[in-house]
């Protein structure tokens, strides 16, 4: 979705290594999440955010940390890359509003090696 | 713990044909429910989505059905293309939850 963009699109990196992954949107969605996706696991949710002042951790938070710049911006860092954080990582928005569902929007992804 | 699952890892059917998805949930809570495409190399794209107090919804081409007695969800395809072609993912909520549960998807595979 051109809505939601995540850069790098793709990024080799060495085990310790910091890494952060961005990701913004112009939907003006107030909700944004984080979730790894793996082969043959589906999607798991990292972090969310409900608005700039509010983070959470989801279902696999641990090696991970986030910040949320700005309602349009939310980043996942890597403190220590390990290859086991091998994966492609996908950003998701969404907005609840009155009498509609809270559906989630997802971004490009970004494919993330670490030797 | 509840889980999202699917019945079939991979499904191949011929262009033209009907297609049907399926994916068993295990949490009676769970009150809404979607289903996502992704294409290879692009993030889930929403197809369709359907409530609790529903037992059916649909959309162009697509149909979700739901059926809570036990615990199962589908997708139909209509007259499948060859741009049908893709990974499908259901996904379940439960209420006031904010983290959509997925499921490990299915391929479809489109054959001509």
């Amino acid at each position: 979705d051109a809505d939601v963009t995540q850069t790098p699109r793709n990024r080799i990196t060495k085990t310790g290594k910091r890494i952060m992954l961005e990701c913004s949107q112009t939907k003006g969605h107030d909700r944004m999440y984080w979730y790894r996706q793996d082969p043959g696991l589906g999607l798991r949710l990292i972090y969310y955010s409900f608005d700039v002042k509010d983070i959470n951790k989801g279902e696999i938070s641990d090696g991970y940390s986030v910040s949320r710049q700005a309602q349009a911006k939310f980043s996942l860092s890597l403190e220590s890359a390990i290859p086991n954080q091998t994966a492609l990582y996908f950003c998701a928005t969404s907005d609840l509003m009155p009498g509609l569902e809270d559906t989630q929007y997802f971004g490009p992804g970004t494919r993330l090696t670490v030797l | 713990g509840e889980s999202v699952g699917l019945h079939l890892p991979t499904l191949s059917v011929q262009e033209g044909d009907n297609s049907i998805i399926n994916c068993a949930y295990s949490n009676s809570a769970s009150d809404y429910f979607i289903w996502y495409k992704q294409e290879s190399g692009k993030g889930p794209q929403f197809i369709i989505d359907i409530r609790s107090n529903m037992d059916k919804r649909q959309g162009q081409r697509v149909t979700v059905l739901l059926n809570k007695t036990v615990k199962h969800l589908s997708l139909q395809i209509a007259a499948t293309q060859p741009g049908d072609s893709a990974v499908y993912f259901c996904a379940e909520r439960a209420p006031r939850g904010y983290a959509l549960n997925f499921g490990k998807g299915t391929s479809l595979l489109v054959t001509p």
